[in-house]
């Protein structure tokens, strides 16, 4: 069983930057899957941040792309996340998600998912 | 983006009711549609995949169907435990996006 757990600052300063590790146990953060970020803010919905590969490969949503930063250690089997300049815009509980992939060839079924999540930690910005 | 949007946005039901939740897309999407279940503090759980695949370890009350702009998630007969915000997700394009959330409440 995949397990994923955040960890990280639960209060970060407005214009600094915020740093979560989402640690990934019950398997390798080397297979084909995608290692994903996904946040909620305060009474709103989920928004995809980004997500990377074992190989450091990443895909941003555009409209945070100038501000996130992936990376991945294999050795530790941890990914991480930076966003910076934040605001208080940015307070949310952030979660991190494997993201992986189906493929039937005797159908041509495909589909992705987020199979896996992590409990999520909130992270206040505020002075 | 594609926009997904559910519908209705909370529902009270009892144990044992049928529940339907539905999710438009802005455009179509053939069936790259999943449903999560999300209980407060606890980690989002995936239902369905690919619209209409139950993932492994869920019940099979829960069901989902559709296809294009229009999915369906339903719960046959409600249990105490289904009580939680559900939550539809597109994986057709970059980036994936995700509903607005249907909250079911007791009754």
């Amino acid at each position: 069983q995949v397990q994923l757990q955040e960890s990280g600052p639960g209060l970060v300063k407005p214009s600094g930057t915020l740093s979560l590790t989402c640690a990934v146990s019950g398997g390798s953060i080397s297979s084909s899957d995608w290692w994903s970020w996904v946040r909620q803010p305060p009474g709103r919905g989920l928004e995809w941040i980004g997500e990377i590969y074992h190989s450091g490969s990443t895909i941003f949503n555009p409209s945070l792309r100038s501000r996130v930063t992936l990376s991945v250690d294999k050795s530790k089997n941890q990914f991480s996340l930076k966003l910076s300049s934040v605001t208080a815009a940015d307070t949310a509980v952030y979660y991190c998600a494997r993201k992986t992939y189906y493929f039937e060839r005797s159908t041509y079924f495909s589909a992705q998912s987020f199979d896996y999540w992590g409990q999520g930690t909130l992270v206040t910005v505020s002075s | 983006d594609i926009q997904l949007t559910q519908s209705p946005s909370s529902l009270s039901a009892s144990v044992g009711d049928r529940v339907t939740i539905t999710c438009r897309a802005s455009q179509s999407i053939s069936t790259y549609l999943n449903w999560y279940q999300h209980k407060p503090g606890k980690a989002p759980n995936l239902l369905i995949y690919g619209a209409s695949r139950l993932q492994s370890a869920v019940p099979s009350r829960f069901s989902g169907s559709g296809s294009g702009t229009d999915f369906t998630l339903t719960i046959s007969s409600l249990q105490p435990e289904d009580f939680a915000t559900y939550y539809c997700q597109q994986s057709y394009s970059t980036p994936p996006t995700f509903g607005g959330g249907t909250k079911v409440e007791i009754k």
